[in-house]
């Protein structure tokens, strides 16, 4: 079945500094990769998602790349902000199928 | 508020007993899905429906566990003879399907479930 692997566990960066967070995934068919953020105690929240049509998208501070043919995806976080600080998630799917969760990052920002 | 709510947030129980827990989706949303959480861990799916039909079933999930969606609207988890090791947060989430394609998961608060 499928399998997502996230690395690494935990990142820790100073305020100002970029942060990088990546993913392997092993179903060449899954086409839909999407990044939550989910802050202690508190709801998964999806904050950037990429189809496998386009290799990057960015939504201001926040980017993810995609490598089809490696099969690994990434999230970029640049000039990071205390509020960034949280457990970022990555998971991967094929049409109608459920999400593959990766095991998760723990970013912590560093004032 | 328009986000997909759970019900109870919280729930302690003693092992043996049978729990049940309520989502209700954002109203729009065809697809409803289950899962659970443990701490340091990423969400673990256990079953989703579209519209009322159950579509997909963990092959993790024990007997002890059903959930319905009668209506196609709201969600029933229900867990029989509960065990110590079903202490966890149960996150419902739910999407609008167009098609084939995955549409955005929308997570509710979640119920964190305590069983003595």
């Amino acid at each position: 079945g499928e399998n997502v692997e996230q690395h690494p566990s935990t990142l820790s960066v100073q305020e100002g500094d970029s942060a990088v967070i990546k993913c392997t995934y092993s179903d060449s068919a899954s086409n839909y990769f999407p990044w939550y953020k989910q802050e202690l105690g508190k709801r998964p929240q999806l904050i950037i998602d990429i189809r496998s049509n386009v290799g990057e998208k960015k939504d201001q501070r926040i980017a993810v790349t995609l490598n089809k043919t490696a099969k690994h995806f990434s999230l970029h976080i640049t000039e990071t902000q205390p509020e960034d600080s949280a457990v970022y998630f990555c998971a991967a799917s094929r049409s109608n199928y459920q999400l593959i969760w990766g095991a998760g990052t723990k970013l912590i920002i560093k004032p | 508020d328009t986000g997909v709510s759970q019900d109870p947030r919280h729930k302690i129980t003693k092992r043996g007993q049978n729990v049940t827990f309520r989502c209700d989706p954002i109203s729009e949303h065809n697809r409803l899905y289950w899962y659970r959480q443990t701490l340091g861990q990423g969400p673990e799916f256990l079953t989703y429906f579209q519209n009322e039909a159950q579509l997909e079933k963990s092959r993790l999930l024990s007997d002890r566990f059903s959930a319905e969606r009668p209506k196609g609207s709201f969600s029933t988890l229900e867990i029989q003879r509960t065990e110590q090791g079903d202490s966890a947060m149960y996150l419902c989430a739910s999407s609008r399907s167009r098609g084939t394609e995955q549409e955005t998961q929308y997570f509710g608060p979640g119920t964190r479930l305590l069983v003595l």
